[in-house]
């Protein structure tokens, strides 16, 4: 079946101006993330989305970031006012999270952002 | 705070040189390790879940093993398709919520 699909796959955009990223999740999947991932970093975790409860929003870097979820399917994730600092790819991933033992997330190839 | 701290940074091998990946972990409590491959330009792909000390998978050329402190990928007589970032991520009981470390570049050379 279809994978993760996060669009676009590049974006560039001046500084200043809000961008919106988009995840489409693997079909049936309850649970949703976001990442960042800078040149030569890790993943850092940005926000998860686990069914109907509240999202788990503790790892957005500042009130310009911001997403959501829609129909418990597609998510979208705002960046207010970017700054050359956001320059990163920004990753989704989902997962059939079930109530004990850990999950494996499937992620998208990303989307490219750059502040210029 | 849970926390991940993976070494080397990036390693170099020679084909059929085997080695050990590792990564230090602190959690609260532990819901699952997981160890991804990532290839560049592209999103990280699952290799393996631990959730207990003790416990050990293998795969093709990768095993990988975990204790209460920390989880080693071995991988044995490496061939240059095994050039890849592997990062190594935990996820707390109580939640779902991943924290990844910064992941070893493996280079292998022929």
């Amino acid at each position: 079946g279809a994978g993760v699909s996060q669009s676009p796959s590049n974006k560039v955009t001046e500084k200043g101006k809000d961008v919106e990223l988009r995840c489409d999740p693997i079909s049936g999947h309850t649970a949703l993330y976001w990442y960042r991932q800078s040149l030569g970093q890790g993943l850092e975790f940005l926000i998860y989305f686990q069914g109907n409860s509240a999202p788990d929003k503790s790892g957005l870097p500042s009130d310009r970031f911001s997403a959501e979820r829609t129909g418990g399917s597609v998510s979208t994730l705002t960046i207010q006012r970017t700054q050359q600092e956001d320059s990163a790819v920004y990753l989704c991933a989902s997962s059939l999270n079930a109530p004990t033992g850990g999950n494996i997330q499937y992620f998208g190839a990303g989307t490219r952002l750059s502040v210029l | 705070e849970d926390q991940v701290t993976q070494s080397p940074e990036a390693l170099r091998l020679q084909e059929g040189e085997s080695s050990s990946l590792n990564c230090s972990y602190t959690v609260s409590g532990l819901r699952g390790l997981f160890w991804y491959r990532q290839d560049p330009g592209k999103g990280p792909e699952f290799l393996f879940t631990l959730y207990s000390a003790g416990e050990e998978k293998e795969k093709e050329r990768l095993k990988a093993t975990l204790t209460k402190k920390e989880s080693f990928l071995h991988i044995t007589a490496p061939k240059p398709e095994d050039s890849a970032t592997y990062l190594c991520a935990v996820q707390a009981t109580g939640g779902f919520k991943t924290i990844f470390g910064a992941g070893t570049r493996l280079f292998v050379k022929a």
